[in-house]
């Protein structure tokens, strides 16, 4: 079946360093990823998406990058803030579903070293 | 300002009495959803409505009902509560045109 993971449930890293959180897929159908931040006690927020025919994608301080040979994609966070510690999940959406069906990972917490 | 209002935020409920959550939008969007986010299953989908009078299942859709009889509001509905229900509920909302979702505050049920 479907299913889209984290290679980490954690990761510490050092206030101003990059960050780089990491999603595995086993769906070759899947056909959109995004990428969502959860603070603590709030909803998930839209970081950041990329279409399958894309391998890399960037935003305000962050860059995906999709590989599809080994069905990986990846979160860097750039010179990472006190403000970045929340929990990140990768989603995706296979063109096989229907638009509105997206599958969450389990998420990898990111917490931030002063 | 753009919003994903829930209701109510907290319920505590018993096994077998009915209860709604209501969801609203005030972004004319025409896509929502119902999640719900257990300890180490991240976010699963319940239903989904791709515009008024259109829904469908998601992943676990068991127990669960929803109605979409205005674009704004996505009602989740529990007819008769299970323990296995309690949860913290999040729904979620994007236009047709992409897959950014935004989401309400979210609803942390208890059913004892």
């Amino acid at each position: 079946g479907e299913s889209v993971g984290l290679h980490l449930p954690t990761l510490s890293v050092q206030e101003g360093d990059n960050s780089i959180i990491n999603c595995a897929y086993s769906n070759s159908a899947s056909d959109y990823f995004i990428w969502y931040k959860q603070e603590s006690g709030k909803g998930p927020q839209f970081i950041i998406d990329i279409r399958s025919n894309m391998d890399k994608r960037q935003g305000q301080r962050v860059t995906v990058l999709l590989n599809k040979t080994v069905k990986h994609l990846s979160l860097q966070i750039a010179a990472t803030q006190p403000g970045d510690s929340a929990v990140y999940f990768c989603a995706e959406n296979s063109r096989y579903s229907s638009a509105s069906k997206i599958i969450f990972g389990s998420g990898t917490r990111l917490s931030i070293r002063p | 300002e753009a919003q994903v209002t829930q209701n109510p935020r907290y319920l505590i409920t018993v096994t077998g009495k009915k209860l709604t959550v209501t969801c609203s939008q005030n972004m004319n969007h025409e896509y929502m959803s119902w999640y719900r986010q257990d300890p180490g299953l991240g976010l699963r989908q319940i239903y989904y409505s791709m515009n008024v009078e259109v829904t469908d299942k998601g992943d676990v859709p068991e127990g669960y009902k929803v109605s979409r009889k205005e674009k704004r509001n996505f009602p989740l509905i529990l007819e008769s509560p299970s323990p296995n229900q309690t949860s913290l509920y999040f729904c979620a909302t994007r236009p047709a045109v992409n897959y950014e979702q935004y989401f309400g505050p979210g609803t942390r049920l208890t059913v004892t």
